[in-house]
């Protein structure tokens, strides 16, 4: 199983442009959740869902947007960068009837703006 | 709302001693689990523990355990045996039954083990 994978891997934008960080598990999850950890800091939730068609905001949503159209895939688009959205971004997937545990990382994707 | 607080930005550890982490969380749901995560300095985040509300037995896994104590509302890491690669950031974090299906993170500690 690739588990979860979240491209690019690293990325440089101007401010004001957009982009999207792409997410997508093979496991079948329901949950899946996009956080930032910036430099020193714990991570921070941006956006989550609990299955296709449905997604809600987190801690910190303002400046990027996400859908759910399948099962498989999250994305995440920053609408016009701005430097202080330099950070490391994480994807995370956890299945629905397993309890809590299970949650399953990518392996992050570091975005700077300049 | 979920709120998880840990108080020690770094500790330091001699190499084969034990260290405690500490981890305080906040929450009104009766049901909700908590996690230890490791970062080394690569970044990915290694899960490390787990902890129910309903979980009768302190969780254990290896060379690592969950002090849980409910009443208290603390979930502190105990790590034994130190080795020089536990040094790295250890986050604490909660998910609960309602509200945000997702985790609610700590600031995290830096531990530092020293041979």
């Amino acid at each position: 199983n690739a588990g979860v994978t979240q491209t690019p891997k690293f990325q440089v934008l101007k401010t004001g442009q957009s982009m999207t960080l792409q997410c997508a598990q093979d496991m079948n999850h329901e949950y899946m959740s996009w956080y930032r950890q910036d430099p020193g800091m714990g991570l921070r939730l941006i956006h989550y869902s609990v299955g296709a068609g449905i997604t809600d905001q987190g801690e910190v949503p303002n400046g990027y947007n996400v859908s759910r159209s399948t099962t498989e895939d999250f994305p995440l688009r920053l609408l016009s960068a701005a430097p202080s959205q330099t950070s490391v971004y994480f994807c995370a997937s956890r299945p629905k009837l397993t309890g809590f545990k299970g949650y399953t990382f990518g392996s992050g994707t570091r975005l700077t703006v300049v | 709302a979920q709120k998880i607080t840990q108080t020690q930005p770094g500790m330091f550890v001699q190499e084969k001693e034990a260290v405690t982490l500490d981890c305080t969380y906040d929450t009104s749901d009766p049901s909700y689990g908590l996690f230890w995560y490791k970062q080394p300095s690569s970044g990915e985040m290694i899960f490390l523990i787990y902890q129910g509300s309903y979980d009768q037995q302190n969780a254990t896994e290896g060379r690592y355990s969950l002090n849980f104590q409910k009443a208290r509302k603390s979930a502190n890491l105990v790590i034994s045996a130190s080795q020089l690669g536990d040094s790295a950031m250890y986050f604490c974090a909660m998910t609960a039954d309602t509200g945000r299906r997702a985790l609610t993170f700590g600031s995290g500690t830096r531990l530092q083990v020293q041979p």
